[in-house]
């Protein structure tokens, strides 16, 4: 276990919706990251928030957008959802600034149908 | 432009085989950390090492050892007498810095299987 939560586990949607993904980092980390790993794309990184910050973006697309609250904690919102959102979204913390090791949660696996 | 290969998309070796999974990266700048994860078939991501562009030292961890080569822009990954237990997809990554935070870039993961 490494002290990373992500809620929920599973989600079905379907096109044009939005849904929040949920993430808890561990304990004493100030640095939340978002990844999305699908089939055809890899792992992906898309986007780095640091003590309610944003610090780095990658391959984010327009349509999601992140924040990280002052208890630490981070959402991943996606819109007007698509068939080739689907994949599975991944946060990981780490106790600065990406330099160092992260730790990543178990994961949320969406489908959009 | 960043960007991290793994050449290789599969091996299969047997058990107290020692296997390595290549890892070429591509960086303009002369600060960045390397990165290797492991993800079992759970699902999970697993950090096992990181290493900083001003460190080409080798790093030994038990059975698994790591040989940066900056000269040949490579890290390297070698798993001494492979253990069913290490099956699994690994995944190399790159990590620059950008405004105040680090971007990272992935590779495509090399799926290792280790038979009995």
């Amino acid at each position: 276990d490494s002290g990373v939560t992500q809620t929920p586990k599973h989600l079905i949607t379907a096109t044009g919706q939005r849904v929040t993904l949920r993430c808890s980092p561990r304990s004493g980390d100030l640095s939340v990251y978002w990844y999305q790993q699908s089939l055809d794309q890899g792992l992906q990184f898309l986007i780095q928030y640091y003590n309610g910050e944003e610090r780095a973006k990658g391959n984010i697309l327009e349509r999601f957008s992140a924040q990280q609250f002052p208890d630490l904690h981070s959402e991943l919102n996606l819109s007007s959802l698509e068939l080739g959102d689907s994949a599975l979204y991944f946060c990981a913390s780490s106790i600065t600034s990406g330099r160092e090791e992260q730790y990543f949660g178990p994961g949320t696996r969406l489908t959009v149908t | 432009a960043q960007k991290v290969t793994q050449a290789q998309t599969e091996i299969s070796v047997v058990e107290k085989e020692d296997v390595t999974l290549d890892c070429v990266y591509e960086t303009r700048d002369t600060t960045y950390y390397l990165f290797w994860y492991k993800q079992p078939p759970s699902g999970e991501l697993v950090f096992l090492i990181r290493r900083n562009s001003f460190d080409e030292q080798n790093e030994i961890s038990g059975r698994y050892s790591w040989n940066f080569q900056k000269s040949t822009s490579s890290f390297n990954f070698t798993i001494t007498a492979s253990q069913v237990v290490d099956s699994a997809v690994y995944f190399c990554a790159l990590s620059e810095a950008q405004n105040y935070g680090q971007n990272f870039v992935f590779g495509p993961g090399t799926r290792l299987s280790v038979l009995p």
